[in-house]
Parts: C-alpha cells; structure tokens; sequence
C-alpha cells in the first residue's frame, strides 16, 4: 500500500458526461501527479500541482482540468467525455517537486465511456 | 526531449533462473532513473532509482540495476525469478537540466513471465 488512495475504484459513464476523480496524496507529500494510462498510448503524464498550484504541464486535453485544495488532495475532472477516454487513471504523489523525488501512485481509476 | 526505450515487450525466464529487463535512454544533462513494477489492476509500485554514485543500484524484492553511462543503460536484473515477480516492469528517466520542471517519462513496459 503506497499511502495513496483514489475514489472510485471503478467509473462507467457515457459519452459526452463529465466526471471527477479524487486523489489523497500520502501524508505529508505536497505534490500530486495525474497520469493516463490505456493500450494504446501507454502511461502519459497529464498534470502536476505542488502545494495548491499547477506545477507543470503534459499531454492533458482541454477539456480535463484539475485542481489541488488546501488539504492537498487534487481531482481531476474530465468533461465532454469520448469514447477514447476510456483509460486507467492514476494518482501519484511525491514530497516535493524535484527531479530526483520518488512518486507513489495509487491504485488508480478505471474509466469506461460507453 | 528525454525518451525512454523498454525494447522487448515481454521477458520470459524460468524460475531460479536470472533475469534482465533492459532500458535505455535519452536525457538532456545528468539522469535521474526509476524502475517500477505493476502488478494486474493494480497502481506502480516503486522499485529503485538512480540519481548519483554507485552505478549498482539495490531496490525492492531482491531487484537491482545498474546505470551505464556510455551505454545510456538502465537495465533491471534478480539474480533468481520467482513466479510472483510475475508482471509489467516500467523503465522511467527525468532529466535534470532547465529551468522548470522535468516531467517523468515512462518507456512502454515489459511484460516478465516467470515460469515454474
């Protein structure tokens, strides 16, 4: 068990909802990391925040957007869902910000858009 | 831009034997390594990382690896495979130079089969 947990476990929606994941960050740990992982494209990074802002950047769509609240935890919202959605989503955490932090990721989201 | 390249898809070893998991990779200034491991409808688990020093690195689960530089290696070896080590392995690099953030980049996983 890395410390970090993720709700829900399991998500089924149909195409066109919007949905919002949520991420607690092990204790102590003031980033959190957003990743998509399907078949197709492998683990891709989606989004960081450290402390309550945006860190960084990755492959996220414009219609998902995230947040991270002053008790740390983050979600993740995803909205005008597609078909192509459909992946696992994963939370990780990490102390801080640096190159060199160890993330732990939490057992993730599974997304089904019908 | 960093790239990271896990070149076989699936490794198949038999119990008690070695196994290896190789990685190579691509990075602007000094490599920062990670290895982890997921196991069927589970998240990543962390295994070990490189950042600095000893090229061999010891981790989780009997698992270690050693860092080449001119060979700009990463591979994952166990001197003996159990059958639960059974699972998808992934080879990540973040780079250290620039301002900003360095984003983790994950090569696309290896599929090891430890076969009693």
């Amino acid at each position: 068990d890395s410390g970090v947990t993720q709700t829900p476990k399991h998500l089924i929606t149909a195409t066109g909802q919007r949905v919002t994941l949520r991420c607690s960050p092990r204790s102590g740990d003031l980033s959190v990391y957003w990743y998509q992982q399907s078949l197709d494209q492998g683990l891709q990074f989606l989004i960081q925040y450290y402390n309550g802002e945006e860190r960084a950047k990755g492959n996220i769509l414009e219609r998902f957007s995230a947040q991270q609240f002053p008790d740390l935890h983050s979600e993740l919202n995803l909205s005008s869902l597609e078909l192509g959605d459909s992946a696992l989503y994963f939370c990780a955490s990490s102390a801080y910000s640096g190159s060199t932090d160890t993330q732990y990721f939490g057992p993730g989201t599974r997304l089904t858009v019908l | 831009a960093q790239s990271v390249a896990q070149p076989e898809d699936q490794v198949n070893v038999a119990e008690g034997n070695p196994l290896t998991v190789k990685c190579t990779y691509s990075v602007s200034g000094n490599p920062y390594l990670f290895w982890y491991v997921q196991y069927p409808n589970r998240g990543l688990q962390f295994l070990l990382k490189y950042i600095t020093g000893d090229n061999l690195v010891k981790g989780s689960y009997g698992f270690e690896a050693e860092f080449n530089k001119s060979q700009t290696s990463f591979h994952l070896k166990k001197p003996s495979a159990l059958v639960s080590d059974s699972a998808l392995y992934f080879c990540a690099v973040r780079g250290s130079i620039g301002g900003g953030y360095q984003k983790v980049t994950f090569g696309t996983g290896t599929k090891l089969q430890v076969i009693p």
